[in-house]
């Protein structure tokens, strides 16, 4: 089945690190992806990961893939009030042409 | 360099009244995505186009809801007698097609459909 699931509310305070967590399930995932998206505004991506990487890191991010539980995390160090926005976990499905599926998406908000 | 553009970006509607949301991809992106984000909830897949066909219509609603992308102009997505539980923001999104690509989506800034 096709189904990624991530928690809905994350709240930290500010310096410190996030860590939004994200389990899916196709196992023929090519690609796996954060997105961010702001209020009113569409989504952009942050990062993605190599199905057969196990670590990315990207400045303030790092992504981690652990492939045998199907389980992808995004860390974000020194967390500042414009990382508050609502972040997706997202994969591409590689049986159905570039069909990608999101999760319903975490909320990040930032503790001063 | 223009993104993926979508218009309206707010639209209302009396229920059984017709919707047309509009989507023009990134330049030089032949691929189409619809989703829609229903209020507190994630992004569900609605359909994938090419330019003049419709690859996957997996999660379009059976009724009401159509997808074009024809060979010239914008991709529509259309939903016919809408309905309360029509209301979503419905997000475009586009990619340059197949190929050695990430399958990174462009996003626009999403169409608000309210209903009456």
């Amino acid at each position: 089945g096709e189904d990624v699931e991530q928690s809905l509310f994350l709240s930290v305070r500010e310096g410190d690190s996030s860590v939004i967590n994200c389990t899916y399930t196709d196992s023929s995932s090519t690609y796996l992806y954060w997105y961010k998206q702001e209020p009113g505004a569409g989504l952009q991506l942050l990062t993605y990961i190599f199905s057969n990487m196990d670590m990315k890191q990207d400045q303030r991010l790092t992504v981690l893939l652990n492939k045998k539980d199907k389980h992808l995390s995004l860390r974000i160090a020194d967390t500042q009030t414009g990382d508050s926005a609502i972040y997706f976990c997202a994969e591409s499905i590689r049986s159905s042409a570039s069909k990608i599926i999101f999760g319903s998406g975490t909320r990040l908000s930032i503790r001063p | 360099n223009a993104g993926v553009m979508q218009n309206p970006r707010h639209l209302v509607r009396r229920r059984g009244q017709e919707a047309r949301l509009r989507c023009s991809p990134m330049k030089g992106h032949s691929h189409v995505y619809w989703y829609r984000q229903l209020p507190e909830e994630g992004l569900k897949f609605m359909v994938y186009l090419q330019k003049e066909n419709i690859i996957d219509e997996s999660g379009m609603p059976k009724e009401r809801f159509s997808a074009e992308f024809p060979k010239e102009g914008p991709s529509i997505l259309r939903i016919q007698q809408v309905v309360r539980g029509d209301s979503a923001a419905y997000f475009c999104a586009s990619s340059p097609g197949q190929g050695p690509n990430t399958g990174e989506l462009f996003f626009g800034e999403g169409s608000r459909l309210t209903v009456l």
